[in-house]
């Protein structure tokens, strides 16, 4: 049972790459999450999927697309990559009900965009 | 606008001791609260939840005090362990919809020294 699962770890690109952060859960949830974390921030919301076939966008969407393959899988794309999408990219993923909220992570994907 | 703060960036505190991190937010529609803990190079891990229908909630050495009228949340961590040293995000959800979205704080780094 490996949880969340992101690839790849690292990543270096030049301004202008596309690239597509990959990220699968084994825990059977509904909601899938991808995150972006900057030095003295916490971690923003780019986009959330509340469930197989659906997605909208969070608190920094803007330079990211997503796509919820199915249950398990949820990619976030860069189609053109800029310096300030340097960032750590968290996914995350969680069976989502009124009582409880909890989001479990993946370990992250490192990219430096020069 | 940061809804969810965490206004010390650092605590250091002995081994053996009590840490107390806390958490201030503006939003008064966020009715779920959560501590997540971060060691570096990893994603972050859940550590203890709080509905808005509580004050408090425990879990071994791990409490969560919920004070609703100030906006105001505080994990304790009793006895403090040098395991402990990581940085823990505070964030909360204002639980609508099939998905709910996080929004964090900007963390505190917790160092126990021996």
């Amino acid at each position: 049972n490996a949880g969340v699962t992101q690839t790849p770890k690292f990543q270096v690109l030049k301004t202008g790459q596309s690239m597509t952060l990959q990220c699968a859960q084994d825990m059977n949830h509904n909601s899938m999450y991808w995150y972006r974390q900057d030095p003295g921030m916490g971690l923003r919301l780019i986009y959330y999927s509340a469930s197989e076939g659906t997605t909208d966008k969070g608190e920094v969407p803007n330079g990211y697309n997503v796509s919820r393959l199915n249950k398990r899988e949820f990619s976030l794309r860069l189609e053109s990559a800029a310096p300030s999408q340097t960032s750590v990219y968290f996914c995350a993923s969680s069976e989502w009900d009124r009582s409880t909220d909890t989001q479990y992570f993946g370990p992250g994907t490192r990219l430096t965009v020069l | 606008d940061q809804q969810v703060k965490q206004n010390s960036p650092s605590l250091s505190v002995q081994e053996g001791r009590i840490s107390i991190l806390n958490c201030d937010y503006t939003n008064s529609m966020f009715d779920y609260f959560l501590w997540y803990k971060k060691y570096p190079a990893e994603g972050p891990t859940f550590l203890i939840s709080i509905s808005s229908i509580k004050d408090k909630n425990e879990d071994g050495r791990f409490t969560v005090f919920l004070n609703k009228s100030a906006k105001h949340l505080s994990l304790h961590i009793v006895p403090s362990q040098p395991g402990d040293s990581a940085v823990y995000f505070c964030a909360a959800s204002a639980g609508t919809g099939t998905a709910s979205k996080l929004t964090f704080g900007t963390g505190t780094r917790l160092q126990v020294t021996l």
